[in-house]
């Protein structure tokens, strides 16, 4: 059974300063892995996805990398801003989605 | 393009009823999952329907069940409502032009069901 860990489960810093989000996961037999963002009472926005071959994706401010022989995965943020405050949810795909618990992100103004 | 929908937003039931929600996904794409996020468990899978198939099906009682129809729109039925069953329920859809697992996954805002 896939085990997905975030690690911190909370994160307070500057405006900005970069944010540095880990996750790792028992099982390296996956075919992608995506981020999310998630903000209170809402749906999941898609941030990034990384195929299972590739080592990491960048979208703006954000880069993903993928490790999947060691089973991790770490979203960088650079230069965070008060709209970066929201929970960030890491998904590893092996014909479903299983996430982690999630990173709760704060940036002060 | 419009997103992925669903239907409706917040839904109180009392113990004993059921429920049916609805998800319309993205125009084209093919595969819709559904979600259950609750504070204790987090987002756990519940099926994945494919072309009108059950394609995967997560960790939950028979209770819960699902339907995908001829233009992709999705149905979840749960019956006999717990007071555990109270969660979002999250609707993803995905294009999955180059088979399966192969796309990003798009969520829809979510069905807010409370069981009293």
């Amino acid at each position: 059974k896939q085990e997905v860990t975030q690690i911190p489960a909370a994160l307070s810093v500057p405006e900005g300063e970069n944010l540095v989000l880990n996750c790792s996961f028992t099982d390296s037999a996956i075919y992608n892995l995506q981020w999310f963002r998630q903000d209170p009472g809402k749906g999941l926005t898609s941030l990034l996805l990384i195929q299972s071959s590739q080592r990491e994706q960048t979208s703006g401010r954000l880069n993903a990398s993928l490790d999947k022989s060691s089973g991790r995965s770490t979203l960088y943020i650079a230069a965070s801003q008060p709209g970066d405050s929201a929970t960030y949810l890491c998904a590893v795909d092996d014909y479903k989605l299983s996430f982690g618990a999630g990173t709760t992100v704060t940036v002060r103004a | 393009k419009a997103g992925v929908t669903q239907t409706p937003r917040y839904l109180i039931k009392t113990r004993g009823q059921q429920v049916t929600l609805s998800c319309s996904p993205i125009s084209g794409h093919r595969s819709v999952s559904w979600y259950q996020q609750t504070p204790g468990q987090g987002l756990q899978f519940l099926f994945e329907y494919f072309s009108e198939t059950q394609r995967n099906k997560g960790n939950f009682p028979g209770r819960f069940s699902g339907r995908q129809f001829s233009n992709s729109r999705s149905e979840m039925n749960v019956s006999t409502l717990e007071l555990g069953d109270s969660a979002l329920y999250l609707c993803a859809s995905s294009l999955e032009l180059s088979g399966p697992s192969t796309d990003t996954q798009y969520f829809g805002p979510g069905t807010r069901l409370t069981v009293l």
